[in-house]
């Protein structure tokens, strides 16, 4: 069965330092998102992009933060200048079409910004 | 808005017995979706079991089924005969419906950590 990958598993950083998150969405998948989610906390949205454009973001999801697809099979979240307060999981999840409703996760990355 | 309660932290239950998970949403839509994920402690969400706000019939999935209170905006979630793998943290989730171009974002709520004992 096919699934959403997510690669590194584990990222340590230093702040200030760019990382990139990367994502595999499922093949033929049309919609990708971003979550995250700081230990202990609940699951919140970042981003969701559609059609190679954002199509929605949240408050969180600022300056520092951006998504890319290069070249239609990844999909990746850039934060330019890590802070602490970034240490979380982030999730990718993709999701088939406009009709179909369920969100499809990958295993996350544990982010930790030292 | 929309907002998703879940007023259980913690909760516990013996191997073979029944619990349930409890879960309360704000919201002005009339047509939405339900979600429970499941988290274990590899921490990798999986899907659980969904319901669409226009169905009546509560959904099922196996020794998963949910009990859907549309007025009173209330979504447990049962699970019957628990097994040790059921183990794993619950997260509820709020869909607003899918729109050609819009997010659908999933609003999750804090989650109830699920124990299961042998």
């Amino acid at each position: 069965e096919p699934e959403v990958t997510q690669t590194p598993s584990h990222q340590v950083t230093q702040m200030g330092q760019e990382v990139i998150l990367r994502c595999v969405p499922i093949s033929n998948h049309l919609y990708f998102y971003w979550y995250r989610q700081i230990l202990g906390q609940k699951v919140e949205f970042l981003v969701s992009f559609y059609n190679n454009e954002i199509s929605e973001k949240s408050e969180i999801f600022d300056d520092q933060f951006s998504v890319e697809r290069p070249d239609g099979s990844n999909f990746t979240l850039k934060i330019r200048s890590t802070k602490l307060e970034d240490s979380a999981m982030y999730f990718c999840a993709s999701r088939p079409t406009v009709y179909q409703e369920t969100q499809y996760f990958g295993p996350g990355t544990r982010l930790l910004v030292l | 808005a929309q907002t998703v309660t879940q007023s259980q932290p913690e909760m516990s239950v013996q191997e073979a017995e029944t619990v349930t998970l409890s879960c309360t949403y704000d919201t002005s839509e009339s047509d939405y979706y339900l979600f429970w994920y499941k988290q274990p402690p590899s921490r990798q969400m999986i899907l659980v079991i969904r319901q669409e706000a226009y169905k009546q019939q509560n959904a099922t999935e196996n020794r998963f089924s949910v009990n859907f209170q549309k007025a009173a905006k209330s979504f447990s979630l049962k699970i019957s005969d628990s097994q040790l793998g059921d183990a794993a943290m619950y997260f509820c989730a709020y869909r607003s419906p899918s729109t050609q171009g819009g997010s659908e974002k999933l609003v999750f709520g804090k989650g109830t950590k699920l124990t299961v004992n042998p």
